[in-house]
């Protein structure tokens, strides 16, 4: 199974500040990644997919990027909404498999 | 608007049996592929298994711990798909999602916001 590995456990950070998640996959997986936005107790969003193809409806203060086995998901702009927990996730084989999560909080 | 609304959750014993379902709504069903996903206590998030569409044969995927107890069918005149979870053991114990992808991109695009599963002995 392809593990992924996310980069911090857990931030810590304030309104308007720029940060970097990143992904690390244990074989290559090309650009088969994306990227989700689970705040508490509402539905997983997809926010990036093939691993920097913004989704519709997100805003372009986020951005994807990477291939193989090295992934990021930055966000230019920290605004209150955006504080919340970030999953990648592969699509190259089966079984899909997802990072543990990245928890993002606000200083 | 595209809409995946689960139910059935419930409190179950070991060794009982369950069956979710994941009503959907706002697109062309056919052309969708439906995933579930599930969500430990701790937040790791574990991919159960896929249904494809009537153009695939219905064919299914099943991540190595379920197969064999969970069962996933969906039925197009409604628009559903269920999850048959056989044998219930305390480590099912999550929050089931349904997703779906279209065919042949495996994007899960949209979720549910998930039915609640616990499994006591």
């Amino acid at each position: 199974d392809v593990q992924l590995t996310q980069s911090p456990s857990f931030l810590s950070a304030s309104v308007g500040d720029s940060i970097t998640l990143t992904c690390r996959a244990s074989q290559d997986i090309g650009t088969a990644l994306a990227w989700f936005q689970q705040r508490p107790g509402k539905a997983l969003k997809l926010v990036i997919q093939s691993a920097s193809t913004l989704q519709s409806g997100v805003p372009s203060s986020f951005s994807g990027g990477g291939s193989g086995t090295e992934f990021t998901l930055t966000i230019s702009y920290l605004r209150p909404e955006d504080f919340a927990t970030y999953y990648c996730q592969q699509m190259k084989e089966y079984p899909i498999t997802f990072g543990q999560g990245t928890r993002l909080d606000i200083k | 608007e595209v809409h995946l609304v689960e139910s059935g959750g419930d409190f179950v014993q070991v060794g009982g049996s369950l069956r979710l379902s994941c009503a959907t709504s706002g697109f062309v069903f056919n052309d969708y592929y439906v995933d579930w996903v599930r969500q430990a206590p701790g937040g790791t998030l574990e991919w159960i298994g896929r249904i494809r569409g009537k153009a695939n044969g219905y064919t299914t995927e099943y991540a190595a711990p379920v197969r064999g107890r969970f069962i996933i069918s969906r039925d197009d005149s409604t628009n559903s798909v269920f999850l048959e979870i056989k044998y219930p053991k305390v480590e099912d114990t999550a929050m089931y999602f349904c997703s779906r992808s279209r065919a042949g991109t495996y994007v899960l695009d949209s979720w549910g916001q998930g039915t609640q599963v616990t499994v006591s002995s």
